[in-house]
C-alpha cells in the first residue's frame, strides 16, 4: 500500500499561511496525490489533486517535488474556518487498484483568531 | 441532486443484530465506496464497487458484506454486529476513468453504536 505519513495536528493564525507536508515514499509511477478536508460530522470534501510539479486552485496550492516522495499542501491566509482535518491520499483510478487509496489519520489544522 | 445520501443517519444495535446501511447516489457515478471512521482517526476503505454487480475487498473487510444490485445503490451489511463495529460510516462515489482519481463525493455519515 502506498500509505502516507503526515503530522498529526497544526495551529495557526488567522491570515498566515499554513503548510502540511504528507510524506509518500512508495509513490507508484501511475499514481496521482489528492487532498481531503474534513469538518467535524461531515464526510470529506476534495481539495486540490497533482501528479507533478505545481498545482494551483481557488482554495489552495499542491507543491510536488520531482521525486514526488512528498507533497506540500498550502493554504494561503486561513481562517477560523479552515479548522479542519487534513487527508492526503496517494492512488490511481483503475479499478483494480481503488483499494489501495489509504486515507489515514490526517492532520487537525487549528486556526486561532 | 441530492448528491450521496445514507440511510439511516443514527441507529443503536444490540451485539449479534442485523442491519443494513443503504447508500444512494444520483450522479450516475461508476465508483461507490463504503469507509468507517472511529473516533480520532482517518477514515479505513471497508468495500469498493467499480460498477453494477461488482464488489472487492477494502482494508478492513470483516464482519461487512455489500452488494451492488443497482448502479446508484451501494449496501452494506451487518450480519451479526460487534461492538467494534462501533463506528461512523462513510459513503462516498467518484466518476471512473484511467488516469486521475475522479473527485470522491461523501455522503453525511451513518452513526452507529452497537452495545
Amino acid at each position: 500500500l502506498a500509505k502516507t505519513t503526515q503530522p498529526i495536528s497544526m495551529d495557526s493564525y488567522e491570515g498566515q499561511e499554513v503548510n502540511i507536508t504528507c510524506s509518500h515514499n512508495n509513490i507508484a509511477t501511475n499514481d496521482y496525490i489528492t487532498w481531503y478536508q474534513q469538518f467535524p460530522s461531515q464526510g470529506p470534501r476534495f481539495i486540490i489533486q497533482g501528479y507533478k510539479t505545481k498545482v494551483t486552485n481557488e482554495v489552495a496550492s499542491l507543491f510536488i517535488p520531482a521525486d514526488r516522495k512528498s507533497s506540500t499542501l498550502s493554504l494561503p491566509r486561513v481562517s477560523l474556518s479552515d479548522t479542519a482535518v487534513y487527508y492526503c491520499l496517494v492512488g490511481d483510478s483503475r479499478g483494480s487498484t481503488l483499494g489501495r487509496l489509504y486515507f489515514g489519520r490526517g492532520t487537525q489544522l487549528t486556526v486561532w483568531p | 441532486n441530492a448528491g450521496v445520501t445514507q440511510t439511516p443517519k443514527f441507529r443503536v444495535l444490540k451485539t449479534g443484530q442485523s442491519m443494513t446501511l443503504l447508500c444512494a447516489q444520483d450522479m450516475n457515478h461508476e465508483y461507490m465506496y463504503w469507509y468507517r471512521q472511529d473516533p480520532g482517526m482517518g477514515l479505513r476503505l471497508i468495500h469498493y464497487s467499480v460498477g453494477e454487480g461488482t464488489t472487492a475487498k477494502g482494508e478492513v473487510p470483516d464482519g461487512y458484506n455489500v452488494s451492488r444490485l443497482k448502479k446508484q445503490n451501494f449496501l452494506l451489511g451487518l450480519e451479526s454486529a460487534a461492538p467494534s463495529q462501533t463506528s461512523v460510516y462513510f459513503c462516498a462515489s467518484s466518476y471512473s476513468g484511467q488516469g486521475a482519481p475522479y473527485e470522491q463525493y461523501f455522503g453525511p455519515g451513518t452513526r452507529l453504536t452497537v452495545t
